[in-house]
């Protein structure tokens, strides 16, 4: 069965260090996404990404972020300068079309700043 | 700004019961509505959704119930089973127009007991 992937499981890093984490989407798949979810709260929307732009951000989805369909499989989401408000389950999810039926999630990314 | 609230944060029940989930919502443009299933250390699982046109969608165990009036939806599972014991989520919608994203409820944790 597909399944949307991502690496690494856990990160941790240095406030205000430059992290990188990385989905790849099911392969057919059209709409990527990502989410958080901060420990013990529900989860939240950052982005949405189509065609190569972002269709739609959060007011959470600042400056300090921004995603990258660097080439045909991978999808990043990359945080500049980490602040300990960013530790968080990152996830990552993709659907075939636009309107967020079904989107299949990914396992996450714990992100932890210290 | 809850606008999914998912007001119980835990509910037990016994192998073989029915178990019943309840999400409320006050954002009336939501018209597409999901349950997700986690379990720890992984991403969510879609489970089943409703569009805003039903009240009732069904996939063998699993019932969902849509009463728009109240802005009320509920997921019935019938017989419980330990191996549903997860964090259920719910999560809205508008179908189509320029929203891609979902907005989840807190979650309720289903425990099974044997």
């Amino acid at each position: 069965e597909p399944e949307v992937t991502q690496t690494p499981s856990h990160q941790v890093t240095q406030m205000g260090q430059e992290v990188i984490l990385r989905c790849v989407p099911i392969s057919n798949h059209l709409y990527f996404y990502w989410y958080r979810q901060i420990l013990g709260q529900k989860v939240e929307f950052l982005v949405s990404f189509y065609n190569n732009e972002i269709s739609e951000k959060s007011e959470i989805f600042d400056d300090q972020f921004s995603v990258e369909r660097p080439d045909g499989s991978n999808f990043t989401l990359k945080i500049r300068s980490t602040k300990l408000e960013d530790s968080a389950m990152y996830f990552c999810a993709s659907s075939p079309n636009r309107v967020n039926t079904e989107a299949f999630f990914g396992q996450g990314t714990r992100l932890t700043v210290v | 700004d809850q606008q999914v609230k998912q007001n119980s944060p835990s509910l037990s029940v016994q192998e073989g019961r029915i178990s019943i989930l309840n999400c409320d919502y006050t954002n009336s443009m939501f018209d597409y509505f999901l349950w997700y299933k986690k379990y720890p250390a992984e991403g969510p699982t879609f489970l089943i959704s409703i569009s805003s046109i039903k009240d009732k969608n069904e996939d063998g165990r699993f019932t969902v119930f849509l009463n728009k009036s109240a802005k009320h939806l509920s997921l019935h599972i019938v017989p419980s089973q330990p191996g549903d014991s997860a964090v259920y989520f719910c999560a809205a919608s508008v179908f189509g127009g320029s929203n891609y994203k979902l907005t989840f409820g807190k979650g309720t944790l289903l425990t099974v007991n044997p």
